[in-house]
């Protein structure tokens, strides 16, 4: 069974709007960190911004934010004021906790920002 | 900075060739991964080790093997390449313990197996 869904394959945003990346996870542990990471056209894979699942705040870095709603199981990416430069892939990924640290990752939303 | 450096950015292989990625960190990580990425189906993981000379299989370890000797280098590899191989790897790294323990990712060596 999938554990991380991203039901967005594409998305358009206009340059300096928000943009909100959808994410849900399926775990049975109490313990877990859900990640998102870019990966532009180059291909390199950029880490963006990790919640664990104790943390009762909602993470923040900078333009980013993630929009954690535990119960719900969701893990929302949140983009504010939207730049061409945030043209990419975007993946969510989820580490539970038995995993041995490995990440098991959605199948990403690909996110075009138009002038 | 932090850094995962893969050994080839592109390799064109014909099917049944032995195939080896490698893959070196200079962070002192316990963890490193190799996974495989292909259109449509994000990110899946082949292998994954948290120590030398330890290895767990992930997702999808059929056709592949991996060798950790040292702590810095972990190796991918095919033992009999086939078509359905073609894809882009993806090495990564991370730490035990302390912080989010994200993984550090290579640029990726994207693999051809004709």
């Amino acid at each position: 069974a999938q554990k991380i869904t991203q039901t967005q394959p594409g998305m358009f945003v206009q340059e300096k709007e928000a943009v909100t990346l959808d994410c849900t996870y399926d775990t049975s542990d109490q313990s877990y960190g859900l990640f998102w990471y870019k990966q532009p056209s180059s291909g390199e894979m950029i880490f963006l911004i990790y919640q664990g699942s104790y943390d009762e705040q909602n993470a923040t870095e900078g333009r980013y934010s993630l929009n954690f709603q535990k119960a719900r199981k969701s893990a929302n990416l949140v983009i504010s004021a939207s730049q061409l430069g945030d043209s990419a892939m975007y993946f969510c990924a989820m580490r539970e906790g038995n995993s041995g640290y490995a990440l098991n990752f959605g199948k990403g939303t690909s996110l075009l920002v138009t002038p | 900075d932090v850094k995962v450096t893969q050994s080839s950015r592109y390799l064109v292989k014909r099917t049944g060739e032995k195939v080896f990625l490698e893959c070196v960190q200079d962070m002192d990580h316990e963890n490193m991964f190799w996974y495989r990425q292909d259109p449509g189906l994000g990110l899946r993981l082949i292998y994954f080790s948290y120590d030398v000379k330890m290895k767990e299989k992930g997702d999808i370890p059929e056709g592949y093997s991996v060798s950790r000797e040292k702590k810095e280098r972990f190796s991918l590899i095919l033992e009999s390449a086939s078509t359905n191989q073609t894809s882009m790897y993806l090495c990564a790294s991370s730490l035990t313990g302390m912080g989010s323990g994200e993984l550090f990712f290579g640029e990726g060596s994207r693999l051809t197996v004709l």
